[in-house]
């Protein structure tokens, strides 16, 4: 089955770490994303790719990075730069120039 | 830039009851509109979406939803709400040409018997 695979679904980490979270999809989808959620906030853009070897920032990039070595693959690296990491993490992808995005179970990263 | 209202943050209906759940939009031109579902922990799911033409569009689960322009709106509507639609609702906004898409902050949904 077709679909957008994210690992791990939970994590924890100590302060001053920096963590990995992985995104893969077998779509064949050109655009990728990331978002965070937090508890009354909705989805906030962190970072989007539209080819492989490009992507841009979003609303929320600071202390987040990225790359897209590969059309399947998005891997988002959370920086002990990130003041506030401790969210619920989202993937997803779309067909270029539709908008429909089509979304990964989700990453609960957890700040000890 | 695009924004999104969701005025209601949690919504109690019975099950049985109609449905509507409200979603108010910012933006000069005509948007590319969307609706998508989030169950507890899950990712969210594509409920329906309207890009042009037919202003009501149909989606999955019976859910429907309108386009109004005059009103800026696109409000997600269901006749009668069964206890598995408890979740929480998100509208977004998409811009032609543009990938990114602007999501309101959600109303969570609760049924009760």
């Amino acid at each position: 089955d077709g679909g957008i695979t994210q690992s791990p679904k939970y994590l924890f980490r100590k302060e001053g770490q920096n963590v990995t979270l992985s995104c893969e999809q077998n779509l064949n989808h050109d655009a990728m994303y990331w978002y965070r959620q937090d508890p009354g906030q909705g989805l906030r853009l962190i970072y989007y790719s539209q080819i492989v070897n490009d992507f841009q920032k979003g609303d929320i990039a600071e202390g987040y990075s990225v790359s897209r070595e590969k059309k399947e693959s998005f891997p988002l690296t959370v920086t002990s730069a990130q003041k506030n990491p401790t969210a619920f993490y989202l993937c997803a992808s779309s067909i270029a120039g539709t908008g429909e995005l089509f979304f990964g179970e989700g990453s609960r990263l957890t700040v000890l | 830039a695009q924004s999104v209202t969701q005025p209601d943050i949690h919504i109690t209906v019975s099950e049985g009851a109609s449905l509507e759940l409200r979603c108010n939009y910012s933006y000069g031109a005509t948007p590319y509109l969307f609706w998508y579902v989030q169950s507890p922990g899950q990712g969210l799911q594509l409920l329906l979406k309207y890009f042009s033409g037919d202003t009501l569009v149909q989606g999955i689960k019976g859910f429907e939803a309108e386009f109004k322009r005059s009103q800026s709106s696109f409000n997600l509507r269901k006749p009668s709400v069964h206890w598995s639609d408890a979740a929480e609702y998100f509208c977004a906004v998409g811009v032609r040409g543009n990938e990114k898409l602007t999501f309101g902050t959600g109303t969570r949904l609760t049924i009760i018997p």
